[in-house]
C-alpha cells in the first residue's frame, strides 16, 4: 500500500528560527514529490521534485529529494509568522491504468510565534 | 482567470441523509479531482474525472460517487451519510490531469450530526 509519512506532525518555533520538515514515502511507480502549503482551506503549490539531489529554492524555502533513501525535506529559514500553516507532502504516482494519482501525507502543522 | 470554486462552503447534514457538492474548475481545465481531508487521515484521494469520464478512484465505499458535466463542472454525491463523513472536501482542477499542476478550491466543510 502507498504510504507518505511526514514528521513532525506539529512544530512550534519563534520568528527567525530555521525549520526542517521531513517526508518519507513508499509508493509504486513514483513520478514526483510535491510540497504544498495550506493556510486556511486551499493548499497552494510550493515545489515539485523529480530528480534526486537537486535543490529547489524559492526565497526562504528550499527542498531536496533523495530517491535512493525515499525521502524529502523542506527547509524554511528565518521563519516569519506568515509561515504558520500546514505543510503537505504528496507523491505523484502512475496507476496501473496509466493515469496519475496524488498520495498525501498527513501534514506538518507549523506555528511561528512572534 | 477565476479560480476553482466550490459550493456550498459549509453544510450541516444529519446521519442517513445524502449530500451533493459542486465544483467549478478553472476555465479550460478538463480534469477535476476530489479529496477528503480529516484531522485523523489527512488528505485522501476520492476520484478524478477527465472529460466526463472517471479515470481514477480512491479507496472509498460506493456511497461516494461523482460525475462531470460537458462544461467540466463536477459534482460529488455522498449517500447515507455517516458521522465519519464529516470532513473538508476539496476539489482540484488541472488542464491535462497532470497532478502537479492542480489548483485547489477553498473546499466544502461538511458536518454530519
Amino acid at each position: 500500500e502507498d504510504k507518505v509519512v511526514q514528521s513532525p506532525l506539529s512544530l512550534v518555533v519563534h520568528e527567525g528560527d530555521t525549520v526542517t520538515l521531513n517526508c518519507s514515502y513508499e509508493v509504486t511507480n513514483f513520478r514526483s514529490l510535491l510540497w504544498y502549503k495550506q493556510e486556511k482551506k486551499a493548499p497552494t503549490f510550493l515545489f515539485m521534485l523529480t530528480s534526486s539531489g537537486i535543490e529547489k529554492k524559492s526565497g526562504r524555502l528550499s527542498s531536496i529529494l533523495d530517491k535512493k533513501e525515499l525521502f524529502s525535506i523542506l527547509n524554511i529559514t528565518a521563519t516569519q509568522t506568515g509561515d504558520s500553516a500546514v505543510y503537505l507532502c504528496a507523491v505523484d504516482r502512475l496507476t496501473q491504468g496509466g493515469s496519475e494519482k496524488l498520495v498525501f501525507g498527513k501534514g506538518t502543522k507549523l506555528t511561528v510565534n512572534p | 482567470k477565476a479560480g476553482v470554486t466550490q459550493t456550498p462552503r459549509y453544510l450541516i447534514k444529519t446521519r442517513g441523509q445524502q449530500v451533493t457538492l459542486s465544483c467549478s474548475p478553472i476555465s479550460g481545465h478538463r480534469s477535476v479531482s476530489w479529496y477528503q481531508q480529516t484531522p485523523g487521515q489527512g488528505l485522501q484521494f476520492l476520484f478524478e474525472y477527465f472529460s466526463e469520464t472517471q479515470r481514477n478512484k480512491g479507496n472509498f465505499p460506493g456511497r461516494f460517487s461523482g460525475r462531470q458535466f460537458s462544461n467540466s463542472r463536477s459534482e460529488m454525491n455522498v449517500s447515507t451519510l455517516e458521522l465519519g463523513d464529516s470532513a473538508l472536501y476539496l476539489c482540484a482542477s488541472s488542464s491535462s490531469g497532470t497532478s502537479f499542476k492542480q489548483y485547489f478550491g477553498p473546499g466544502t466543510r461538511l458536518t454530519v450530526t
